[in-house]
């Protein structure tokens, strides 16, 4: 089992929808989770971290994370053209500073 | 405030030959990493430092990279020789590390080595 996992997708959707990313981790007891977005030919940027269950929102993103479940996902609300790429989940172990990134979902928007 | 710089932006050489990838984390970083990314894959650490210290080089192949990261600034990674299957992007990213810290990275925009 790997210790991020993500759906690779693609997942299309039209514009103006709520595109809606998941994400599962195998280490029981990390504390720290982050989302970052990459375009094709770019390098990752942070757009979301969420330390705590429940829901985080910034502006049209939500991260929600379920520690019980092992479960964090990102929510996307008036998808744009624009927030096409790939969306990276990233899972900070605990006993240390390692940080474990997914594969990506790619997400496609459509005008 | 500036971000992380990494030199050179692309690199082609022959494979057999040496290559090294330069980076200048964010000011008041004492955290610095490198990645490599391959296509369809997420960044995989090769090497952790804080701030001089080499804390996990675990996944750093040995007989042919190297990294440094003198006065706990500016790091460079080394490859001697480089194989066809070095060919990636190699991520440099920083964070201030250390407790009730976010210790969120953020990455320069990396160097796309090609090994012919």
């Amino acid at each position: 089992q790997k210790e991020v996992e993500q759906n690779s997708g693609p997942l299309s959707v039209p514009e103006g929808a709520i595109a809606s990313l998941n994400c599962t981790y195998s280490d029981r007891v990390s504390q720290s989770f982050f989302w970052y977005r990459q375009y094709s030919g770019k390098s990752p940027e942070l757009i979301m971290s969420i330390y705590s269950n429940g829901d985080k929102e910034d502006g049209r993103f939500t991260a929600q994370l379920n520690k019980a479940s092992q479960y964090v996902s990102l929510l996307i609300r008036d998808s744009q053209p624009s927030d096409s790429a790939t969306y990276l989940c990233a899972v900070k172990l605990t006993g240390g500073f390692k940080t474990i990134f997914g594969a990506g979902t790619r997400l496609f928007v459509k005008a | 405030e500036a971000g992380v710089v990494q030199s050179p932006r692309y690199k082609i050489i022959e494979k057999k030959q040496p290559v090294a990838f330069w980076c200048n984390p964010i000011s008041g970083h004492n955290t610095l990493y490198w990645y490599l990314q391959n296509l369809g894959q997420g960044p995989e650490l090769l090497i952790r430092y804080e701030n001089e210290e080499a804390v996990d080089d675990s996944q750093l192949p040995k007989d042919r990279f190297s990294a440094e990261r003198l006065k706990g600034v500016d790091s460079t990674l080394k490859i001697q020789p480089a194989e066809l299957g070095d060919s990636a992007v190699y991520l440099c990213a920083s964070s201030l590390v250390g407790q009730g810290l976010s210790n969120e990275q953020f990455f320069g925009p990396g160097t796309r080595l090609t090994v012919l």
